[in-house]
């Protein structure tokens, strides 16, 4: 178990919708990053907050977003959802900025119908 | 920008065979590598980092070392058991800029009784 909690485990929508991810990081991890695993993109850095603030972007569409709470909790927002979304997303986080290890969390499995 | 070539998948092997799972990388400067382990259903864990060149990094008979000269991080265990089956993810961090990590595709491994 490394510390990090995701919900929920599977989520499974239609096109069009909006759904919501959550993470908890590990207690005292002050990063937290979001990574998208698919079939056809392999697994890509979106996004990543660090104390509240957003820290660096990667490969997240602008239908995605995403922010981190005072409790450092973080929630990944996809909406207008499309077929392609399909994909396993996972939070992972580390203490801080001095490029620490990063734990991952179990995922989130979206299906999109 | 930065990049991570691993060897393709799937590999099948029998208990106790040898095990090598290439990975190479393209970055600047000194990165840090690491190898994590996905098991069927749960997430991504690490499995052994290196964060300079020669270190070797090490965990559950599994090891691999840092090479400058060639890129390369490639993985190896001695005797695998039933229990590695698994994909196995290389992945970098760079030496400046973001912390993020990025990935190679993965290598699905099945150990055979």
């Amino acid at each position: 178990d490394s510390g990090v909690t995701q919900t929920p485990k599977h989520l499974i929508t239609a096109t069009g919708q909006r759904v919501t991810l959550r993470c908890s990081p590990r207690s005292g991890d002050l990063s937290v990053y979001w990574y998208q695993q698919s079939l056809d993109q392999g697994l890509q850095f979106l996004i990543q907050y660090y104390n509240g603030e957003e820290r660096a972007k990667g490969n997240i569409l602008e239908r995605f977003s995403a922010q981190q709470f005072p409790d450092l909790h973080s929630e990944l927002n996809l909406s207008s959802l499309e077929l392609g979304d399909s994909a396993l997303y996972f939070c992972a986080s580390s203490a801080g900025l001095a490029r620490e290890t990063q734990y991952f969390g179990p995922g989130t499995r979206l299906l999109v119908l | 920008g930065d990049s991570v070539t691993q060897m393709e998948g799937p590999v099948t092997l029998s208990e106790e065979a040898f095990l090598t799972i290439n990975c190479t990388y393209t970055a600047t400067g000194y990165p840090s590598l690491f190898w994590y382990v996905q098991y069927p259903g749960e997430g991504l864990q690490l499995l052994l980092k290196a964060t300079k060149a020669d270190d070797k990094g090490s965990n559950k008979g599994f090891e691999a070392t840092y090479r400058k000269e060639t890129t390369s991080f490639h993985l190896e265990k001695g005797s695998v058991q039933v229990s590695d089956s698994a994909v196995y993810f290389c992945a970098l961090r760079a030496s400046f800029g973001n912390e993020k990590l990025t990935f190679g595709t993965g290598t699905r491994l099945t150990i055979i009784p």
